[in-house]
């Protein structure tokens, strides 16, 4: 079975500019979960969903960033505008639900220039 | 605020050595301790995970030790291999949702 799938795993963008990641999770899981990785921060949950909603985003850092799951099979994490602070390695994971292990993605190094 | 603190930052084990990494947390409510494995380039895995209403959980060549009264675990991993060289994350989570707060990280290198 094919693992959690993230595109693109490498972008380079321009302050200001509008970036969309993207997330396939795990067929048959129903959890779904952003992190994003810093050296100086580590690795910290953005926001996850349960069935499609959001249940906890108290991790979003700030109005730039939003995320949506329109359905079961995708999730989307967008930064609007983009900062050079933003730049990290955003990872998105699933679950068989909440509480079960949660199964990382290969993840999407961000730089913004 | 860090919840989950651990050390050390880096660590060199021979090849055959014990590796210990360390995690304190401050959340008494914190109720499911995992540890991630993570190689460059990829997303953290899960090697073992330990609640806590036991002070130890083995899986071949790595065991959990947990101490509930001083807030502590440990990662054990017994004759260390080149190929456990990576990253490796505690974590620690409370309630039904699994919201994982992960400690800092340690880069482990074991040498040939």
């Amino acid at each position: 079975d094919a693992g959690v799938i993230q595109s693109p795993r490498h972008e380079v963008t321009e302050m200001g500019q509008e970036v969309t990641l993207r997330c396939k999770p795990i067929s048959g899981h129903n959890s779904l979960f952003w992190y994003r990785q810093t050296m100086m921060r580590g690795l910290e949950l953005l926001i996850y969903f349960n069935n499609n909603v959001p249940i906890d985003d108290s991790g979003m850092p700030e109005d730039r960033f939003s995320a949506k799951m329109p359905n079961a099979s995708f999730s989307t994490l967008k930064i609007q505008p983009s900062e050079p602070r933003d730049s990290a390695v955003y990872f998105c994971a699933s679950s068989r639900d909440v509480g079960y292990e949660q199964y990382f993605g290969p993840g999407t190094r961000l730089t913004v220039t | 605020q860090q919840q989950v603190k651990q050390s050390p930052q880096s660590l060199i084990v021979q090849k055959g050595g014990i590796s210990i990494i360390n995690c304190a947390y401050e959340n008494t409510a914190f109720d499911y301790f995992p540890w991630y494995q993570q190689f460059p380039g990829k997303g953290p895995a899960l090697l073992i995970a330990i609640r806590p209403d036991v002070s130890e959980k083995k899986e071949g060549r790595f065991t959990i030790s947990f101490n509930k009264s001083a807030k502590q675990f440990s990662l054990h991993i017994m004759d260390s291999q080149p190929g456990d060289s990576a990253t490796y994350f505690c974590a620690a989570s409370k309630g039904s949702a699994r919201q994982l707060t992960f400690g800092s990280g340690t880069q482990l290198t074991v040498l040939p």
